[in-house]
């Protein structure tokens, strides 16, 4: 079993449309959880960190369910600009700060 | 501040060469990490650093070398491309301090070995 599972999609949706990702991990120690971002042959950038009570940053809404091992990313009112893939993140306990990556659910905003 | 710079962006390389990728910060961040990514998956620590003079292995360490001799360089070493080695390579750093775990990353380096 892969550490961090992901749909990889493709995802592909009309502007205005409400999507949601979601991803499983496997280790019930990780200690913290993130969603990247990362477009068409650049780097990866942190969009959030997500936190046992939900969190959310504009149209975007992450969720963490401990007991499931399970992370969800809603983005609402989807724009063109949202095509990417989102990468989920996931932090081993004692990790020295590493980050264990899933391999991505890719989304293409359609006009 | 220009954050994680790497060179070169694209490199193309023989089976057996060597090479050195380079990563720099200028954001004085103790932990630096070397991931590969392969195309359609995530992405994958070779090696990381958790301050001068410190280095360890990470998931997929074999092939590769690393050096930390100062905080803000942290060059990748290919001793014997191999076409497995064919790969994005990022450089990623991150800060001692805070709970966020917050890595920050170059823009990669792209490198074919024929």
């Amino acid at each position: 079993r892969k550490e961090v599972e992901q749909d990889p999609g493709p995802f592909n949706v009309p502007e205005g449309a409400t999507v949601a990702f979601n991803c499983t991990y496997s280790n019930s120690a990780s200690q913290s959880f993130f969603w990247y971002r990362q477009d068409c042959r650049k780097e990866p950038k942190l969009l959030m960190s997500v936190y046992s009570s939900g969190n959310e940053d504009g149209r975007f809404t992450a969720q963490l369910n401990r007991a499931s091992q399970y992370i969800s990313l809603l983005i609402r009112d989807s724009k063109l600009s949202d095509s990417a893939t989102y990468l989920c993140v996931v932090t081993p306990s004692g990790s020295a700060r590493q980050l264990t990556f899933g391999s991505g659910t890719q989304l293409t905003v359609l006009p | 501040n220009a954050g994680v710079t790497q060179t070169p962006k694209f490199r193309i390389l023989k089976i057996g060469q060597s090479m050195t990728l380079q990563c720099t910060q200028d954001m004085n961040h103790n932990y630096m990490y070397w991931y590969r990514q392969d195309p359609g998956m995530g992405l994958k620590l070779i090696y990381y650093s958790v301050g001068a003079g410190i280095t360890d292995k990470g998931e997929v360490p074999n092939g590769y070398n690393v050096s930390r001799s100062t905080t803000e360089d942290f060059p990748l070493r290919l001793e014997l491309a191999a076409p497995s080695q064919t790969s994005v390579y990022f450089c990623a750093s991150s800060p001692i301090t805070g709970i966020t775990d917050t890595q920050y990353f170059g823009p990669g380096t792209r490198l074919t070995v024929l």
